[in-house]
């Protein structure tokens, strides 16, 4: 079975610096990877996707991963973190068990200073 | 609709009584999640539908909780004899195949008092 680590619980970074959230799997092959934002109040929204290709993923609102194999990681990033961007961030893994099955980590909280 | 739906939004009851949760997903939609997010935990999986196959219970805490998805479109989440334990955000998901994005509920804020 797939598992997946977020090892940072809190990150604060100041408006306009970049930003790294780390994600590390566990899994015998390559999974399909996500990284989903919950914003206070609200639901939670796909920011992007990796299943297979170009390593470097684009998502919305300015954010990108990259899928490392040989390090089971897939980390987000932004060159340039805005104020609304403060959200809790969670990494997902879909890979096929017995079944197919989604995991998520156990999430990043991102505060971002003035 | 044009989103996941769920209900009711907030849920107070006392331990030991049993609840119902209800999901109805995006039409269409073949897979169906259910998560649970404990105060300043992620999101632990509960059970997942796919379709008309057997759901995948594995998730599921214990002999407490049950679930099932009527014609392959709205899912009930239940729980029996409420715990103080179970009290969190219970959120519902669906995808239009097994591998695609997930669209997220608003959920289910369940307090057990």
């Amino acid at each position: 079975a797939q598992s997946v680590t977020q090892p940072d619980i809190h990150i604060t970074v100041s408006e306009g610096a970049s930003l790294e959230l780390r994600c590390n799997y566990s899994y015998g092959a390559t999974p399909y990877l996500f990284w989903y934002v919950q914003s206070p109040g609200q639901g939670l929204q796909l920011l992007l996707k990796y299943f297979s290709g170009d390593t470097l993923v684009q998502g919305i609102k300015g954010f990108e991963a990259e899928f490392k194999r040989s390090q089971s990681s897939f980390n987000l990033r932004k060159p340039s973190v805005h104020w609304s961007d403060a959200a809790e961030y969670f990494c997902a893994v879909g890979a096929y068990d017995s079944s197919y099955k989604l995991i998520f980590g156990s999430g990043t909280r991102l505060l971002v200073r003035p | 609709g044009a989103g996941v739906s769920q209900s009711p939004s907030n849920k107070v009851t006392e331990k030991g009584k049993d609840v119902e949760l209800r999901c109805d997903p995006i039409s269409g939609h073949t897979a169906l999640y259910w998560y649970r997010q404990s105060l300043g935990q992620g999101l632990e999986f509960l059970i997942y539908f796919q379709g008309n196959s057997a759901p995948d219970k594995s998730g599921l805490p214990s002999d407490r909780f049950s679930a099932e998805r009527t014609g392959g479109s709205v899912s009930t989440l239940t729980i029996q004899r409420t715990q103080q334990e179970d009290s969190a955000v219970y959120l519902c998901a669906s995808s239009l195949t097994r591998d695609s994005p997930l669209h997220f509920g608003n959920g289910t804020r369940l307090t057990v008092t």
